[in-house]
């Protein structure tokens, strides 16, 4: 099945320490996309990236950091320096073309302790 | 960036046509509007999208204004499964998309 799978579905941390998200994609599509959703809110993006090794920050990329090393992998660090870390993730993956709409994975609900 | 204004709330009868619009007055010419859904804790399903042109697919159809500053998404026969948060949204030249909070659609049996 093609697809995104992002792990874990629930992740639980103690303040002060890093955490990294997966996301994982098996579409062969160039761009990949983070996003922060919180309760009652839209999604808000984070990072993207077109190619490999190279990404762009959104709107609210202070405290995260991504990398993309493989065109499947996009992981994203969510460091100390978030001031508000708890959130639903959500990772995206599409074409860069005109019919470019994003494919979503399942999310990571973050909630640090 | 073009922003989208839609209602925050409407009902909808079960097995009834259910209408959300949307207001982008600030378009650009070369701009794509796009329509998602997001079901209570789960990733955003992407719909439809258009640019000029009324589209229409298995699950929807968009109307687009000719002035392109609103659209109109249609699920034609809706079902409790559509019940779901509902983001228009106007696509910049660099693929990314902006969601606002979108308009929450709950059907009714």
């Amino acid at each position: 099945d093609g697809g995104i799978t992002q792990s874990p579905k629930y992740l639980f941390r103690k303040e002060g320490q890093n955490v990294t998200l997966s996301c994982e994609q098996n579409l062969n599509h160039d761009a990949m996309y983070w996003y922060r959703q919180d309760p009652g809110q839209g999604l808000r993006l984070i990072y993207y990236s077109q190619i490999v090794n190279d990404f762009q920050k959104g709107d609210i990329a202070e405290g995260y950091s991504v990398s993309r090393e493989k065109k499947e992998s996009f992981p994203l660090t969510v460091t100390s320096a978030q001031k508000n870390p708890t959130a639903f993730y959500l990772c995206a993956s599409s074409r860069l073309d005109g019919y470019n709409e994003q494919f979503f994975g399942p999310g990571t609900r973050l909630t640090v302790l | 960036d073009a922003k989208t204004t839609q209602p925050p709330s409407m009902d909808c009868a079960e097995g009834r046509a259910a209408n959300l619009p949307c207001n982008h007055s600030t378009i650009s010419g070369n701009e794509y509007v796009y329509w998602y859904r997001q079901i209570h804790s789960q990733g955003p399903q992407y719909i439809i999208h258009g640019l000029k042109n009324n589209e229409t697919n298995e699950m929807a159809s968009l109307i687009i204004t000719e002035d392109r500053k609103s659209s109109t998404l249609i699920l034609p026969h809706a079902t409790l499964r559509d019940t779901a948060v509902y983001y228009c949204i106007v696509r910049d030249p660099d693929y990314k998309l902006s969601f606002g909070a979108g308009t929450t659609v709950t059907v009714r049996a």
